[in-house]
């Protein structure tokens, strides 16, 4: 079952340009992490932002989550054309172990 | 070693066939995931292993089915598939404390 929703869903963007991404959730997490795939293999993890957080930077990467809106998200700054890829996050429900995926966000950056 | 490793990395097998999926990590993870991924779409979570029993079935198909022979390796046996179950499997592991997930590169089935 689709437990969260990112948007938009895809994004086309100059080299340079920020990026953002938000993502939705329905239920109490645990932490809300972010994940990148490219060309439909593994995903790699990129940060991870715990429910007492709202705002971590790693890099060129700042991730923000709001609770109480059930909500985060991603902003890549100065992107690449090697930052092309898709986007998930992805959440574990509060005291289980179920670790739930977003719906994506396919990021294209153009040289 | 940080890695997960899948095999094999594709996989073509007809309807009648048995087949399996092999997932190895060496990290220690205590709960180990198995994913199916159609194209264009999110990981869709299948099973999950928490210290080597089946913690959560997430009402997959019986043709579909998981074991954990130790803390190491996780497979996922399949039989009697249909074309419909092509897709992306990924394998992953989860750190301590609920931290980060370290996926394999994932096997690649098609199913003729």
């Amino acid at each position: 079952s689709q437990q969260g929703e990112e948007d938009p869903q895809a994004l086309s963007i100059q080299e340079g340009e920020n990026a953002t991404m938000n993502c939705s959730y329905k239920t109490s997490i645990n932490n809300l992490q972010w994940y990148r795939q490219n060309s439909g293999r593994g995903l790699v993890h990129l940060i991870l932002i715990r429910s007492n957080e709202r705002e971590k930077h790693s890099g060129r990467l700042r991730v923000t989550l709001d609770t109480s809106k059930k909500s985060s998200s991603l902003l890549i700054t100065a992107s690449r054309a090697a930052d092309t890829a898709s986007y998930f996050c992805a959440f574990i429900l509060y005291n289980f172990n179920k670790f739930y995926f977003g719906s994506g966000t396919k990021l294209n950056v153009k040289p | 070693d940080t890695e997960v490793t899948q095999t094999p990395k594709h996989l073509v097998m007809g309807m009648t066939n048995k087949k399996s999926l092999k997932c190895e990590q060496h990290m220690g993870h205590r709960a180990m995931y198995w994913y199916k991924q159609k194209a264009k779409k999110p990981p869709e979570l299948m099973f999950v292993y928490s210290y080597e029993k089946l913690s959560i079935n997430e009402s997959v198909p019986s043709r579909f089915s998981p074991e954990c022979p130790n803390s190491s390796l996780l497979n996922l046996h399949l039989h009697a598939l249909q074309p419909e179950d092509s897709a992306l499997y990924l394998c992953a592991s989860l750190g301590p404390m609920n931290t980060e997930a370290f996926f394999g590169q994932g096997t690649r089935l098609t199913v003729v």
